[in-house]
C-alpha cells in the first residue's frame, strides 16, 4: 500500500522563477494538506485540498497556490519565488477532516538562489 | 492562535534510559494531538495519534498521554535507543479550524550508544 509521495524530492530555482511541486495522496485518503517547514522549525500550514477545492488557507501571500485533481493528487505552485521560499515543504493526505490524522511524504526540499 | 511548545529543544540521553518529552498548548479546545518524528531531512512519520476523548495511547515502547484541561501532553519512550535519534514534533488541530495541526518546534533527541 502505497503512502504519500511527493516528486520531486529536491530541486534548485532562481529568484523569481516559478515553482510546481506534485503530491500523491495515500490510497484511500482524498484530503491533501500542504505545509511549509524552514530549517529549524515546526511545519506551517499552506492550505488544505478537498473535492477538488481548497477547503482552508493558512497565513501564506496568494504567491503560493494549489490545485486538486480527480485522483486525489495535488500541486502546489509557488510564483515570484523568493529567498525566503527556501524550505521543505510537506504534503499530507487524510481521509476527511483530521479525525484520523495526517500522513505525510518525505517532502520536496526546495533551495531558491 | 494555538500555540504549541515543546520542551526541552534538544536531548541526549544514554542508550536503555526512559525518558520523557513534553508538549503544551494553550486552547485546550482540541481536536486531536498527534505525535510525529522526524530524522534529519526527511519527512514526518507519525508515531501515535489522541483523540480530544482519550487519555493515552500505546505502540510498542512508546505512550503519549493528553491532559486537554492543562493544555499538555506527554511522549513516554521506554528502553531507548541510538534507533531512537530523531527530532520529535506535537502537533495539536483546534476545534475551531479542524482542518489543520499547529506544530511545535520539536525536541532534537540523541540516544548515546
Amino acid at each position: 500500500d502505497a503512502g504519500v509521495t511527493q516528486s520531486p524530492t529536491h530541486l534548485i530555482k532562481t529568484r523569481g522563477q516559478q515553482v510546481t511541486l506534485r503530491c500523491s495522496p495515500k490510497s484511500g485518503h482524498d484530503t491533501v494538506s500542504w505545509y511549509q517547514q524552514a530549517l529549524g522549525q515546526g511545519p506551517q500550514f499552506i492550505f488544505q485540498y478537498y473535492e477538488e477545492e481548497e477547503r482552508q488557507r493558512g497565513n501564506f501571500p496568494d504567491r503560493f497556490s494549489g490545485h486538486q485533481f480527480p485522483n486525489y493528487s495535488s500541486e502546489l505552485n509557488v510564483n515570484a519565488l523568493l529567498l525566503g521560499d527556501s524550505a521543505l515543504y510537506l504534503c499530507a493526505s487524510s481521509l476527511g477532516i483530521v479525525r484520523y490524522g495526517y500522513t505525510f511524504g518525505s517532502g520536496t526540499r526546495l533551495t531558491v538562489v | 492562535k494555538q500555540e504549541v511548545t515543546q520542551i526541552p529543544a534538544a536531548l541526549s540521553v544514554p542508550e536503555g534510559e526512559n525518558l520523557v518529552l513534553n508538549c503544551s498548548f494553550t486552547d485546550s479546545a482540541i481536536y486531536n494531538l498527534q505525535w510525529f518524528r522526524q530524522d534529519p531531512g526527511k519527512g514526518l512519520t507519525s508515531l501515535l495519534l489522541i483523540q480530544s476523548s482519550q487519555r493515552e495511547q500505546t505502540s510498542g515502547r512508546l505512550n503519549a498521554s493528553l491532559d486537554k484541561s492543562s493544555g499538555r501532553s506527554t511522549l513516554y519512550i521506554a528502553a531507548s535507543q541510538p534507533g531512537d535519534s530523531a527530532t520529535y514534533l506535537c502537533a495539536v488541530s483546534p476545534l475551531n479550524t479542524g482542518n489543520q495541526f499547529y506544530f511545535g518546534t520539536g525536541t532534537s533527541l540523541t540516544v548515546i550508544p
